[in-house]
């Protein structure tokens, strides 16, 4: 079993959609949780970063952790077709020699169409 | 602005040929990563260095993957007698405190 579910989708949504993306996670040292938004032929690059229980909101995106479920999930409101791209779930757990390393799900690949 | 750069973009090799994959993280970012993403899947861990301690080696699939960073800045992957199941894409990222930011990536085909 992997450390980090993702569902790989894909998953296909009208303009204006909300987008719901899941992860869960079976290791309850992890401490920080993090989404990453990778367009085609690019790097990930970092949306939303908490280390808490609870919701966290950025513009359209809201990031949601509950930590007693081990289950972390991204919402997109209002979709644009500029959101297209695969979404990865992060997580790491901080200190010792493994400071920063991140374990990633398998990430969902969105496109919203207009 | 720079951001985190990789070189080269794209890399062919025959099978049993060595790489050697170079990674610019950002300047002043003390922490450095490599990380492994094969088509589909999400990037997977390979290697740690804080200035030019290697701290975590734990992900190089063999021996036949080695990483350095000699002067705590420019860092270089090489991958020694390159086999099918080596192409992937290879990305670095570098990171001061918490936030990690990535380069665009080597996509690397082994024939």
């Amino acid at each position: 079993q992997k450390e980090v579910e993702q569902d790989p989708g894909p998953l296909s949504v009208p303009e204006g959609a909300i987008v719901s993306l899941n992860c869960t996670y079976s290791n309850s040292a992890f401490q920080y949780f993090m989404w990453y938004r990778q367009y085609s032929r690019k790097g990930p690059e970092l949306l939303m970063y908490t280390y808490s229980s609870g919701n966290k909101e950025d513009g359209r995106f809201t990031a949601q952790v509950d930590k007693s479920s081990k289950y972390i999930s991204l919402f997109i409101r209002d979709s644009q077709p500029s959101d297209s791209a695969t979404y990865l779930c992060a997580v790491y757990n901080a200190g010792g020699t493994s400071y920063g390393k991140l374990t990633f799900g398998q990430g969902t690949i969105l496109t919203v169409h207009p | 602005g720079a951001g985190v750069s990789q070189s080269p973009r794209y890399k062919v090799a025959k099978r049993g040929q060595d790489v050697a994959l170079r990674c610019d993280p950002i300047s002043g970012h003390v922490s450095l990563f490599w990380y492994q993403q094969a088509l589909g899947q999400g990037p997977e861990f390979l290697t740690y260095f804080q200035n030019e301690a290697q701290l975590d080696k734990s992900g190089l699939p063999s021996d036949r993957f080695f990483a350095e960073r000699p002067e705590g800045s420019v860092s270089t992957l090489k991958i020694q007698r390159t086999q099918q199941e080596d192409s992937a894409v290879y990305l670095c990222a570098s990171s001061l405190l918490d936030t990690q930011y990535f380069g665009p990536g080597t996509r690397l085909t082994v024939l």
